[in-house]
């Protein structure tokens, strides 16, 4: 079985805060990918990034960055310099070979002027 | 880009009729989903199809059909609507191991039933 956990239901900072937001995954696979998605209020879930499990590279885009940590079964999402526009629900996925995606419950992200 | 297309973003119902929310992709995916998502249950798989004329069912499917007759196109049915299936209602579509399994979703439709 599958899980994801995203343990912060709710974070609010003011703008030009950094945040992470914090997501932990279990699975017995062991070739899968993670996935992050932006939902904001319009309802519309955004792809934001993929990452494989042999892949274990962080990566950065922009104010956005990802730490994918196998050891700590972790693939955590960092906001630099946060906007008022990154407020939204952010979730966190996971999918195997053949099975359906696993969302975690989402973040919702408040970002305060 | 990716386009998933649904035919309503807002949609307004009464108990007991029937309705048709269709969902359009045109990226030739195999896989496609509709998902309801509720205020503190997060996203729920209603029906995904991997293929045309092929469905499975997802972990709420009661009170809800699907149909594809055509690879691009997807359809959730409401046999008789209740007011309980006032949702956000997402279709979503997806490749496979060759697409790295990404899942593109459409914007949603806001359905009530009053």
């Amino acid at each position: 079985a599958q899980k994801v956990t995203q343990a912060q239901t709710e974070i609010s900072v003011v703008e030009k805060e950094d945040v992470t937001l914090d997501c932990v995954y279990e699975t017995r696979d062991t070739t899968y990918y993670l996935f992050w998605y932006k939902q904001p209020p319009s309802g519309e879930l955004v792809f934001l990034i993929r990452r494989n499990s042999f892949d274990e590279q962080n990566e950065i885009s922009g104010r956005y960055s990802w730490n994918f940590q196998k050891s700590t079964s972790s693939f955590n999402f960092t906001i630099t310099a946060s906007q008022v526009v990154d407020s939204a629900v952010y979730f966190c996925a996971l999918i195997t070979s053949g099975s359906r995606l696993t969302f975690g419950e989402g973040t919702q992200l408040t970002v305060n002027p | 880009d990716v386009k998933v297309t649904q035919s309503s973003r807002y949609l307004v119902k009464r108990t007991g009729e029937k309705v048709f929310l269709e969902c359009v992709q045109d990226m030739d995916h195999e896989n496609m989903f509709w998902y309801r998502q509720d205020p503190g249950l997060g996203l729920r798989l209603i029906y995904f199809s991997y293929d045309v004329k092929m469905k499975e069912k997802g972990d709420i499917p009661e009170g809800y059909s699907v149909s594809r007759e055509k690879k691009e196109r997807f359809s959730l049915i409401l046999e008789s609507a209740s007011t309980n299936q006032t949702s956000m209602y997402l279709c979503a579509s997806r490749g496979g191991w060759e697409d790295f399994y990404e899942q593109y979703f459409g914007p949603g439709t806001r359905l009530t039933v009053t």
